[in-house]
Order: structure tokens, then sequence, then C-alpha cells
């Protein structure tokens, strides 16, 4: 079974950076997995952030690209999301989440585990 | 940019729920997904591909759907059902989230 944990600050200063760790456990993140970042302001609706492979290629939100970044450690199983010049606009539980198997034979597009989240203020 | 009606449900347990998600650019059926999220919790994966029920999601779910309007539909509701449910495209990038569709209890 796999799962994730969020880990990171729970306060970050306006215009400073956020920085959060999802540690994988029971999966690697040298599998063919993409692996994603989800917020969630306070009473809103889910926002996507972005995503990595397990090649190192990213995607990123365009409303987001400038501030993002999202890098992959497999060594330590973890992959990590860093985000700049937070404003209170940036309060959210972060959530981080692994994406279904995209390549062949399943070509499926979901995120099908999660983390618990983690709350952020600024 | 997806959209999702109604905003809220207000249903009686037992009661059958159609949520729509309609997109502003036709997506392929495979790139189409729902979620349900529960106040405090992560949210969870129902259905992929549009159709494909996620491992361990029981068959009262089901969606259905082509081009831009997509269906979700719980044929009965079970009490731990009633939750915000999101779609979401993977057609193009940002994967954007529809709204979400609150099911209340009535």
């Amino acid at each position: 079974q796999v799962l994730l944990q969020e880990s990171g600050p729970r306060l970050v200063k306006p215009s400073g950076t956020l920085s959060l760790i999802c540690s994988v456990s029971g999966g690697s993140t040298r599998s063919v997995n993409l692996w994603s970042w989800v917020r969630q302001a306070p009473g809103k609706g889910l926002e996507w952030i972005g995503e990595i492979s397990h090649t190192g290629t990213t995607n990123y939100n365009p409303s987001l690209k400038s501030r993002v970044s999202i890098s992959l450690d497999k060594s330590k199983n973890q992959f990590s999301m860093t985000l700049t010049s937070m404003t209170a606009a940036d309060a959210a539980v972060y959530f981080c989440a692994r994406e279904l198997s995209r390549q062949w034979p399943y070509y499926e597009y979901g995120m099908d585990v999660w983390g618990q989240g983690t709350t952020v203020a600024v | 940019v997806l959209t999702q009606s109604p905003g809220t449900l207000s249903l009686s347990p037992g009661d059958r729920a159609t949520l729509s998600c309609r997109a502003s650019e036709s997506v392929g059926a495979r790139y189409l997904a729902w979620y349900q999220q529960k106040p405090g919790q992560a949210p969870r994966l129902l259905i992929h591909g549009t159709t494909s029920r996620a491992s361990g999601i029981p068959d009262r779910f089901s969606g259905i759907g082509s081009g831009t309007d997509f269906t979700l539909t719980i044929s009965s509701l079970e009490p731990e059902d009633f939750a915000v449910y999101y779609c979401q495209q993977y057609g193009s990038s940002p994967f954007t989230f529809g709204p979400g569709t609150k099911v209340d209890i009535k």
C-alpha cells in the first residue's frame, strides 16, 4: 500500500519561500508514475499546482509557474515543492499525490493516492 | 475551464444523485476524472477515464460522458456519500478542477 506524507513549515512569512516534502512509502519514486501537488485555500476548491515524472520532467500551472518548482529525490524516495514570494493568497492546505500510470498498457489519468495534506499559513 | 452543476444538491439517503461537469472545450474521455472530498480529508479518486471506477470504489458510482459534457451518478446515496465532488480534466495543461458540487442531506 502506497502512502504519502507531507512535511514542512506550518507558517511562512509574507514574501518568504515555502518548501514542502512528500515522503513516499510502500512504493517508489523510480516507478513510471508521476507525482503531483495540489492545494486548497480555506473554503475553496482544488487547485492543481504541478507534477513531476520519474525522469524529472516537470509541468506547472502557469498561474504559479514563475514561483513554483518541483523536484524528485529518488535516493530518499521523496519529492518536494518550493513556492517563492508567498502572499496571503497562498495560504492553503497543500496535498501531494500520485498519478495513475499514463504509460502502456494503462494510459490512465487521475490521482489515486493522496497525502493527508498540510496546512500552511502566511 | 470546467463548470459543475448544481452547486449544491440536497438529497436523502437512497436517492439518486446526478452531478454534471461541463468543459469549455472538448475533453477526451480518457482525460476526465472525478473525486470525492469530505471535510478535513484529502480527495479520493472515484472515476478515471470518464467511466472507470478506481480501485475499491463501489458500483453505485458511475460515470458517463463525452466531448464537453460529463456526468457522475450515484445510484442510491449512502450516508457516507454526502460530500463534495470535483471533476478534473487532463486534456490540456493546466489540469484544472471544476468548482465542485456539494451533496448534502435534505
